[in-house]
C-alpha cells in the first residue's frame, strides 16, 4: 500500500494562497493521488485527484511532481471556511483509499 | 444532489447490545465502505463491499460484521457492543476501481457505548 506523509498542521492567513504538501514515495505507477478535506463535525469530502498531470477544479489545484513521489494541494485564496483537516491519499488495489492523519489547516483572519 | 445518508447522527448503546448502523446511497455506486475515525488514528477501514452480497474485511474487522442485501444499502453490525467501539463511524461509496472517481462520504454516526 502506498503510504502518504503530511505535516500535522499548517497555518495560513485569509486571502493568501496555501500550499499543502504530501509525500507518497511508494506510490505505484497506476495509483491516483486523491485529496479530501474534513470540516468539523462532517464526513470527508472529495477535493481533487490526479495521476501525472497537474489538475485544476473550482475548489483547488493539484501539482504532482514529475517523479510522482510528492504532490501539493494549492488553495489559491484561503478563506475561513477552508479551515479543515486535509487528507492526501492514493488508491491501492481494489480502489480502496487508506487515510493517514492529514494536515489540520488553520486560517487566520 | 448526490448523497450518502447515515441513519443516525448520534447513538448511545449499552455494552453487550447488538447495534446496527445503516447507510444508504443514491448514486448507483457499486462500492461501499465502512470506516471508523478516532483521534490520532485517522480513518481506519472496517469492511467494504464491491457488490450486493459481497463483503471484504478491511484493516480492523474484529467485532464487526456487515450486510449488503441491496445495492444502495450497506449495514454495519456490532454483534456485542463494547466500550472500545465508541467512535465516529463513516460510510462511503464510490464507482468501481478503474474509473478512479472519488469517494462520497456520509456525515457520520457518533456511537457511544456505555
Amino acid at each position: 500500500d502506498a503510504k502518504t506523509t503530511q505535516p500535522n498542521s499548517m497555518e495560513s492567513n485569509e486571502e493568501e494562497p496555501v500550499h499543502l504538501p504530501c509525500n507518497h514515495s511508494t506510490i505505484s505507477g497506476t495509483d491516483y493521488i486523491h485529496w479530501y478535506r474534513q470540516l468539523p463535525s462532517q464526513g470527508p469530502e472529495y477535493v481533487i485527484h490526479g495521476l501525472t498531470s497537474n489538475v485544476n477544479n473550482r475548489m483547488a489545484s493539484l501539482a504532482i511532481a514529475e517523479d510522482r513521489k510528492s504532490s501539493t494541494l494549492i488553495l489559491h485564496r484561503a478563506t475561513l471556511r477552508d479551515a479543515a483537516v486535509y487528507y492526501c491519499t492514493s488508491n491501492n488495489a481494489g480502489n480502496m483509499l487508506t487515510f493517514g492523519g492529514g494536515t489540520r489547516l488553520m486560517v487566520k483572519p | 444532489d448526490v448523497k450518502v445518508t447515515q441513519s443516525s447522527r448520534y447513538l448511545v448503546k449499552r455494552t453487550g447490545e447488538k447495534v446496527f448502523l445503516e447507510c444508504v446511497q443514491d448514486m448507483d455506486h457499486e462500492n461501499m465502505f465502512w470506516y471508523r475515525q478516532d483521534p490520532g488514528l485517522g480513518l481506519r477501514l472496517i469492511y467494504f463491499s464491491y457488490d450486493v452480497k459481497m463483503k471484504e474485511k478491511g484493516d480492523i474487522p474484529e467485532g464487526y460484521s456487515v450486510s449488503r442485501e441491496k445495492k444502495e444499502r450497506f449495514s454495519l453490525i456490532l454483534e456485542s457492543a463494547s466500550t472500545n467501539q465508541t467512535s465516529m463511524y463513516l460510510c462511503a461509496s464510490s464507482f468501481p476501481s478503474g474509473l478512479n472517481y472519488g469517494y462520497t462520504f456520509g456525515s457520520g454516526t457518533r456511537l457511544t457505548v456505555v
